[in-house]
């Protein structure tokens, strides 16, 4: 069975401060793939990224960026110079590869980024 | 409209009543789902359907019945719902090419007294 946790329910920072959102995954598959969403407080969660389990190479995007590491089975999401925008609550996920895409969300992180 | 819409955003009902859940999308996807998200727990999925077939079922309470006539639409009929199925229902589209992208509407609260 899949599963994902993330550890931190609450993070509060200000503004220009940096911040990590942890996730851990639990997945028997050897392909899989990972995902961040973030949910605003108007409700629908936006896509930011998918991660194919064959690349652990680092992302950045402006100024998010992720860190995969297989060996501990983590995908963890970085907000440099954090803003306002920022506040919301962030999903990890995990699917399978292949058919149509089974995703298994995390708890979620909520992030309130404070001016 | 673009993206995916869901109506209606609130809804209050008794344990009594029948009602409807809708969800179009815009985005000429080929898969649908309902995801439930409350408080303090994982989004739950519920039902997908890829192709207009139903070909997951999260082991849901028979309350909760699922309609999806073309690859635009998505319905979650509700019946003698109980007051633990308070919620906010997503619904959700991707597209086979885009693994795991999936794209969702803003959401549908449901209250039941």
């Amino acid at each position: 069975a899949q599963k994902v946790t993330q550890a931190q329910t609450e993070i509060s920072v200000v503004e220009k401060e940096d911040v990590t959102l942890d996730c851990v995954y639990e997945t028997r598959d050897t392909t899989y793939y990972l995902f961040w969403y973030k949910q605003p407080p108007s409700g629908e969660l936006v896509f930011l990224i998918r991660r194919n389990s064959f690349d652990e190479q680092n992302e950045i995007s402006g100024r998010y960026s992720w860190n995969f590491q297989k060996s501990t089975s983590s995908f963890n999401f970085t907000i440099t110079a954090s803003q306002v925008v920022d506040s919301a609550v962030y999903f990890c996920a995990l699917s399978e590869t292949g058919g149509y895409q089974k995703v298994t969300f995390g708890t979620g992180t909520k992030l309130q980024v404070i001016p | 409209e673009t993206g995916v819409t869901q109506t209606p955003r609130h809804l209050v009902m008794g344990m009594t009543n029948k009602k409807s859940l809708k969800c179009e999308q815009h985005l000429g996807h080929n898969a649908m789902y309902w995801y439930k998200q409350s408080a303090k727990k994982p989004l739950e999925l519920m039902f997908v359907y890829s192709l207009e077939e139903r070909v997951e079922n999260n082991s849901v309470p028979s309350r909760f019945s699922p309609e999806c006539p073309n690859s635009s639409h998505l319905f979650l009929h509700l019946h003698t719902l109980q007051p633990e199925d308070s919620a906010l229902y997503l619904c959700a589209s991707s597209q086979a090419s885009s693994p795991g992208e999936l794209f969702f509407g803003e959401g549908s609260r449901l209250t039941v007294l």
